[in-house]
C-alpha cells in the first residue's frame, strides 16, 4: 500500500483481556519495527522483524507481549491479560532492509486504553 | 547503551521567533540522528536526517548539524509559524546492529500568532 497501516486505530479493553493490534506495512518493505508511546513521553522499541524473523525482541517489556509477522507482510502484535500500565499508542514502522540511512515510514498507531 | 537526550518543553514561541530545540546523544560509533515531528493528531513523520559527521539535514526551513565533538543534532528554525507547533523527537539510529530508531522523549512546540 501507500503507506503503513495499523488497526484498530482505537482500542478499549477490560483488565485481563487479550488484544491483537495489526500492521501492514509498505509493500516491499522487508524491516518492520514496533514502538510504544506512553502519554507524553517518548517512543519505546519494543521489537524488530526483518523478513519473518525477529532478531530484536529486547524491547518487548515482559512475556504478555508478543509479535509475529507472516509472508514478510502483515505483523500483529499480541498483548495478553492486559494491565492499565499498557494503555499507550502502539505504533509500528517499517523501512527497506533497515532504515539507517533513509529513515522509517510511521504508521498512525493504535490507541489502546485498559480501563 | 546508546540514547538521546532532548531539551525538555514545551517550548512556547511567538511567530516568526527563532527556534533551537538541542539534542545530544551517546552512541558507540557512527550513528546515523534524525528528526522527527508529530503533528495534532498524526503520525510520526520524518523531518531530516544526517548519516556523518558535519552533515546538515534540512527541510521546510529546519536545520540540524551532526556535531560529532559535542555528539549534538540540535534543531533550528530561523522564523517558525503557527504551523510548526507540533511535537519535534530526536532519534539516532545505531550503528551496525539491526538500525532500530533511538528515541528522545520529545519536546512540544507552541507557537502563537
Amino acid at each position: 500500500g501507500a503507506g503503513v497501516s495499523q488497526s484498530p486505530s482505537n482500542k478499549v479493553t477490560e483488565k485481563g483481556k487479550d488484544v491483537e493490534l495489526r500492521c501492514d506495512p509498505i509493500s516491499g518493505h522487508t524491516a518492520l519495527y514496533w514502538y510504544r508511546q506512553r502519554l507524553g513521553q517518548g517512543l519505546e522499541f519494543l521489537i524488530y522483524f526483518q523478513g519473518n524473523s525477529a532478531p530484536d525482541k529486547s524491547g518487548l517489556p515482559s512475556d504478555r507481549f508478543s509479535a509475529e509477522r507472516t509472508g514478510e507482510s502483515v505483523s500483529t502484535l499480541t498483548i495478553q491479560r492486559t494491565q492499565q500500565e499498557d494503555s499507550a499508542v502502539y505504533l509500528c514502522a517499517s523501512s527497506l532492509a533497515g532504515g539507517r540511512t533513509g529513515g522509517y515510514t510511521f504508521g498512525s498507531g493504535t490507541r489502546l486504553t485498559v480501563v | 547503551g546508546d540514547s538521546v537526550t532532548q531539551m525538555e518543553g514545551p517550548v512556547t514561541l511567538s511567530e516568526e521567533a527563532f527556534l533551537t530545540i538541542n539534542c545530544t546523544y551517546t552512541a558507540t560509533g557512527y550513528p546515523s540522528l534524525f528528526w522527527y515531528v508529530q503533528y495534532p493528531g498524526e503520525g510520526l513523520q520524518l523531518l531530516l536526517k544526517a548519516t556523518k559527521a558535519d552533515d546538515k539535514g534540512s527541510n521546510k526551513g529546519f536545520e540540524a548539524t551532526y556535531r560529532k565533538e559535542t555528539t549534538s543534532f540540535h534543531l533550528e528554525k530561523g522564523s517558525v509559524q503557527v504551523s510548526d507547533s507540533a511535537v519535534y523527537f530526536c532519534a539516532l539510529s545505531e550503528a551496525g546492529g539491526y538500525n532500530k530508531l533511538i528515541f528522545g522523549a520529545g519536546t512540544r512546540l507552541a507557537v502563537h500568532p
